[in-house]
Formats: C-alpha cells, sequence, structure tokens
C-alpha cells in the first residue's frame, strides 16, 4: 500500500526566504506525481505535476524535483511571499493502487 | 467554464438520514472521484468512475454509493448518514483516467457535512 509522508508538517518562515517541502513515497512505481496547494476552507488547486520520465518541473517561482527510484520528490518555493501561506500536498499517482494517494500536508505561513 | 461544481456547500443531517452531494463538471473530463478530508487523515478516496456507466471503489466506500450515468454528473449517495461520515468532501475530475498519461486533477470547493 502506498504512504505518502510529507515533512515538515508546518513551518514559518519570514518573507522573502527560499523554502523546500518534502515529500517521500514507499511505492516507487508511480506514473507521475502532482502538487497542489490548498487554502483555508477552499479546494485543491494543482501546482505542478511531474511525469515518471522527468526528473523537474517549473512554474514561475516554483520548482518540483521528482526521484522516483528513492521515492521522494521536493517542491522548491523562491522568494517566498505572504500570499503563498496554505497547505501543500503531494500526491504520487500510480502503483500498485493506481490511484492518486495523498500526503497529509505541509503547513506554510510565510510572514510580512 | 464552470470546472467542478459540488452542491450543496454546507449540510447538516440526523443519523439515519439519507442525501446525495452532487458534482458536475462541464470540462468532458473522464475521470472523476470523490474523496474525504478529515484533520490528520489527509485525503482518502471514497470511489471513482473512469467513464460513464463505470465506476469503482477507493479506500473508504462503506457507507457511500455513486453512479456515473453520464460524462458530467458524479453525484455521492449517504444512504443512512452516521456521524463517523461527518467531513468534508471533494469531487475532483481529471481528462483522462488516472494512469500514465493522465492530466491534471481538478477540484471542487468542497461540501462540508455535519451529521448529528
Amino acid at each position: 500500500k502506498q504512504e505518502v509522508t510529507q515533512i515538515p508538517a508546518a513551518l514559518s518562515v519570514p518573507e522573502g526566504e527560499n523554502l523546500v517541502l518534502n515529500c517521500s513515497f514507499t511505492d516507487s512505481a508511480i506514473y507521475n506525481l502532482q502538487w497542489f496547494r490548498q487554502d483555508p476552507g477552499k479546494g485543491l488547486t494543482s501546482l505542478l505535476l511531474i511525469q515518471s520520465s522527468q526528473r523537474e518541473q517549473t512554474s514561475g517561482r516554483l520548482n518540483a524535483s521528482l526521484d522516483k527510484s528513492s521515492g521522494r520528490s521536493t517542491l522548491y518555493i523562491a522568494a517566498s511571499q505572504p500570499g503563498d501561506s496554505a497547505t501543500y500536498l503531494c500526491a504520487p499517482n500510480g502503483g500498485a493502487t493506481n490511484k492518486l494517494i495523498f500526503g497529509t500536508g505541509t503547513l506554510l505561513a510565510v510572514q510580512p | 467554464n464552470a470546472g467542478v461544481t459540488q452542491t450543496p456547500k454546507f449540510q447538516v443531517l440526523k443519523t439515519g438520514q439519507s442525501m446525495t452531494l452532487q458534482c458536475a463538471q462541464d470540462m468532458n473530463h473522464e475521470y472523476m472521484s470523490w474523496y474525504r478530508q478529515d484533520p490528520g487523515m489527509g485525503l482518502r478516496l471514497i470511489h471513482y468512475s473512469v467513464g460513464a456507466g463505470i465506476t469503482d471503489q477507493g479506500e473508504v466506500p462503506n457507507g457511500y454509493n455513486v453512479s456515473r450515468s453520464t460524462t458530467e454528473d458524479f453525484p455521492l449517495r449517504l444512504l443512512s448518514a452516521a456521524p463517523s461520515q461527518t467531513s468534508v468532501y471533494f469531487c475532483a475530475s481529471s481528462p483522462r483516467p488516472l494512469g500514465l498519461n493522465t492530466g491534471e486533477l481538478f477540484f471542487g470547493e468542497g461540501s462540508r457535512l455535519t451529521v448529528l
């Protein structure tokens, strides 16, 4: 069974810092991995989708990497802003279950 | 496009009552799914569908029924609500079934259900 762990569970940083969020998963036989953002009381918004054949994917100040063999992905946020404050979730897709399994997320607070 | 639309946004039920959470998407997506989100548990898959007329169970299907008579709609039915079903429910869709060629997953805004 795929298990997904996100570290840290919560993070508070001053505005302008670069930061890294970590995601690890136990079943490396995945097709792809998505990173999502969730604002309080809202649904999830897809940030980046990395296919299993890719090592990195970039969108603006966000960069996600994938090391499938070691079961790890990282989300790098450059020059953080208060508007980045949200919960970030990773979800590998595939493996034995062929389903999207979510981590419990990292709650990010960027202080002005 | 409206994207993924869920109704109602809030609902309070008494134990034993039944109700249906509605989900509609206007993006002609093949794949639709229902998740529940509970504190400390993350999102867990309830049921999913890879196309009209095809549904399958996720991680936590007990107490829930689904059907997919059209591409656009994927309602979730609670037949006899229990307090353990108090949660936030999310509907999500994707252009293609999850797998090698999947696209992004698009989520609705959620339906907050309380069972007394």
